[in-house]
């Protein structure tokens, strides 16, 4: 039973281009939730998706990120016109179902470096 | 706003020793869970211990245990017989329960666990 998986792992991107990573929920699930981990730092909720809805993105900067799940494929973070300071590296975690009563299973993380 | 507070950036601790990370939190609600992650230099968030605030048992997962005192609002985690691949970053987080919370984690900044052979 393959975990969630988010690709790329590593992601190199200059100044101003467009970011996108992936995450695919492990199987059966369908509530994704996107973290961002800065340098030094813990990590910092971002948004939070059911298959088609945004729940809740009160975590997300207004300006340049986004965030999408589709009914089909994988969970799509975008940050547009990307800055050093969007270095980091981003987590997502799956769970069966949302709210509080179920476990998160995290991916590996996309590394993101911008240059 | 609940915040998570980890004040040891670094701890060290010799092999087959015990040692113990500290964390506090701040919160006005009365149902939540608090965890332990770990995070190995692959980065990989791997969860050590999971506590629910209405269970006044502490929590215990083979070498690892917590001394939950919900009054002072502490969750400190046991590492007991430690071993070299216990070395990694250790996360504590918090997760409301009440109902219709969206279930987030709220991570503090984490310690780093250095194990001497």
């Amino acid at each position: 039973n393959a975990g969630v998986m988010q690709n790329p792992r590593h992601l190199v991107r200059r100044r101003g281009q467009e970011a996108r990573l992936r995450c695919s929920p492990m199987k059966g699930h369908s509530h994704v939730y996107w973290y961002r981990q800065l340098p030094e730092e813990g990590l910092k909720f971002m948004v939070y998706l059911q298959k088609e809805n945004i729940i809740d993105e009160s975590g997300m900067p207004k300006e340049r990120f986004s965030a999408e799940f589709p009914k089909e494929g994988p969970s799509i973070l975008r940050i547009q016109q990307v800055v050093r300071g969007d270095s980091a590296a981003y987590f997502c975690a799956s769970s069966l179902s949302g709210g509080r009563t179920y476990e998160q299973f995290f991916g590996p993380g996309t590394r993101l470096t911008v240059l | 706003a609940q915040t998570v507070t980890q004040s040891q950036p670094e701890m060290s601790v010799q092999e087959a020793e015990t040692v113990t990370l500290s964390c506090t939190y701040d919160t006005s609600e009365s149902d939540y869970y608090l965890f332990w992650y770990k995070q190995p230099p692959s980065r990989q968030m791997i969860l050590v211990i999971r506590q629910e605030a209405y269970k006044q048992q502490n929590a215990t997962e083979n070498r690892f245990s917590v001394n939950f005192q919900k009054a002072a609002k502490s969750f400190s985690l046991k590492i007991s017989d430690s071993q070299l691949g216990d070395a990694a970053m250790y996360f504590c987080a918090y997760r409301s329960a009440i109902l219709g919370s969206q279930g987030n984690l709220i991570f503090g900044k984490g310690t780093k666990l250095s194990v001497k052979p």
